[in-house]
């Protein structure tokens, strides 16, 4: 059975940092690209980043570039974004993917002083 | 970036009633992917590659469309489908519908 379990969420400053993971099991997670989709309190789905297989090539939305990087570890089977300069419209319920298919529970991050 | 505009936002619909939600997209995308999410849940795939149903799917559900114009249409509408639906589409920035909130009359 595929599980995606995120973890690392929680209230914190704007302008500050905070780091996701995203645990995998049940699939050959080395084989697969990996998303972040993001969804704020009562509004629609947003993509986030994007990284391939192999961490070689990674995609940003315009509105995260420069301050999130995604990025795996394969030998742990683990999904990563670290965001850094955070911003109340970063607040959301950010799903770890397999794209198209496969969705995490979902971690609050609220950003709020 | 390809904005996928959905219509009707809402609607409510009785059971056995056909449905049909639309997605636009501002330019032509080669297929769509509809995913289904309940309150408190997360999103589960519904149909992809436009017309083929995800696993476990009603077969009263049905997808179809071309170019900038796809539509999710469910055949004798069940308590269960109460819910939002979302299409999205697969050219980089992938992008989602605003989403249709469908309920039970």
């Amino acid at each position: 059975e595929v599980q995606l379990v995120e973890s690392g969420g929680g209230l914190v400053q704007p302008g500050r940092s905070m780091k996701l993971s995203c645990a995998a099991s049940g699939f050959t997670f080395s084989n697969y690209g990996m998303a972040w989709v993001r969804q704020a309190p009562t509004k629609g789905l947003e993509w986030v980043a994007t990284i391939s297989y192999d961490g070689s090539s990674t995609y940003y939305r315009d509105s995260v570039k420069g301050r999130f990087t995604i990025s795996r570890d394969n030998a742990k089977s683990t999904l990563y974004l670290q965001m850094n300069s955070l911003r109340s419209e970063d607040t959301a319920t950010y799903y770890c993917t397999r794209p198209g298919w496969y969705w995490g529970q979902g971690v609050m991050v609220t950003v709020s002083s | 970036e390809i904005v996928l505009t959905q219509s009707p936002t809402t609607m409510t619909a009785s059971p056995g009633e056909k449905v049909t939600i639309t997605c636009r997209a501002s330019s032509s995308v080669s297929y769509m992917h509809w995913y289904q999410q309940k309150p408190g849940a997360s999103p589960k795939p519904w149909i992809y590659e436009t017309s083929k149903l995800a696993s476990g799917v009603p077969d009263r559900f049905s997808g179809s469309g071309s170019g900038t114009s796809y539509s999710l249409t469910i055949n004798n509408m069940e308590a269960e489908d109460a819910a939002t639906y979302y299409c999205q589409q697969w050219n980089y920035p992938w992008t989602f519908g605003g989403g249709t909130k469908l309920e039970l009359k």
